[in-house]
């Protein structure tokens, strides 16, 4: 069973328009970790955050900004003001205390900004 | 400090060749893990290895896929008898602690991308 869902494949904004990145995920676990990772077209991955099963609280780091709800299950990111420099690929993930030998990858979400 | 270092970041086979990706992990890291990144897809899990042992190979494709990290060197993943399907990026991470995959204190290289002909 799919336990990270990005629904969206591929998103196009314009620049300066905020864009939302949306994940769901799957667990029994209660302790659980969930991430953002970015890998822009030179292919690298690039850590964006972690975030754990007990902590709620919502985070912004400058123009980024995630929305984690459990009674949604989901842990969306959101870009304010985007620039090109944000096109990439997103991938949201998850790793359960009961599993900690695997973060396991949504299939990602190609975002296209355009200037 | 060097980051985790994968080598060759590209490689061209041609089918029923042998592949040979390298992973260096990060200096005083001994859990090394190998996702593959299939066009398009998310990274999947391969194998997780600590020094001279494998402790979890359950996403290895049960033929012609191995790894190992020796003592000494970096991990080698090696692919033989390749086929257009194992066209991918393979990824390499490593970690300084047993939870590095729980907590994310997981380090990824840039990547090795494999084609074959």
């Amino acid at each position: 069973a799919q336990k990270v869902t990005q629904a969206q494949t591929e998103i196009s904004v314009v620049e300066k328009e905020d864009v939302t990145l949306d994940c769901v995920y799957e667990t029994r676990d209660t302790t659980y970790y969930l991430f953002w990772y970015k890998q822009p077209p030179s292919g690298e991955l690039v850590f964006l955050i972690r975030r754990n099963s007990f902590d709620e609280q919502n985070e912004i780091s400058g123009r980024y900004s995630w929305n984690f709800q459990k009674s949604t299950s989901s842990f969306n990111f959101t870009i304010t003001a985007s620039q090109v420099v944000d096109s990439a690929v997103y991938f949201c993930a998850l790793s359960e205390a009961n599993r900690d030998d695997k973060i396991i990858f949504g299939k990602g979400t190609r975002l296209h900004i355009l200037p | 400090n060097a980051g985790v270092m994968q080598n060759p970041r590209h490689l061209v086979r041609r089918r029923g060749q042998e592949a040979r990706l390298r992973c260096s992990p990060m200096k005083g890291h001994s859990h090394v893990y190998w996702y593959r990144q299939l066009p398009e897809e998310g990274l999947k899990f391969m194998v997780y290895l600590q020094k001279e042992n494998i402790i979890d190979e359950s996403g290895m494709p049960k033929e012609r896929f191995s790894a190992e990290f020796p003592k000494e060197g970096p991990s080698i993943l090696r692919i033989q008898q390749v086929v257009r399907g194992d066209s991918a990026a393979y990824f390499c991470a490593s970690s300084p602690r047993r939870t590095g995959a729980l907590t994310g204190e997981l380090f990824f290289g840039e990547g090795s991308r494999l084609t074959v002909l």
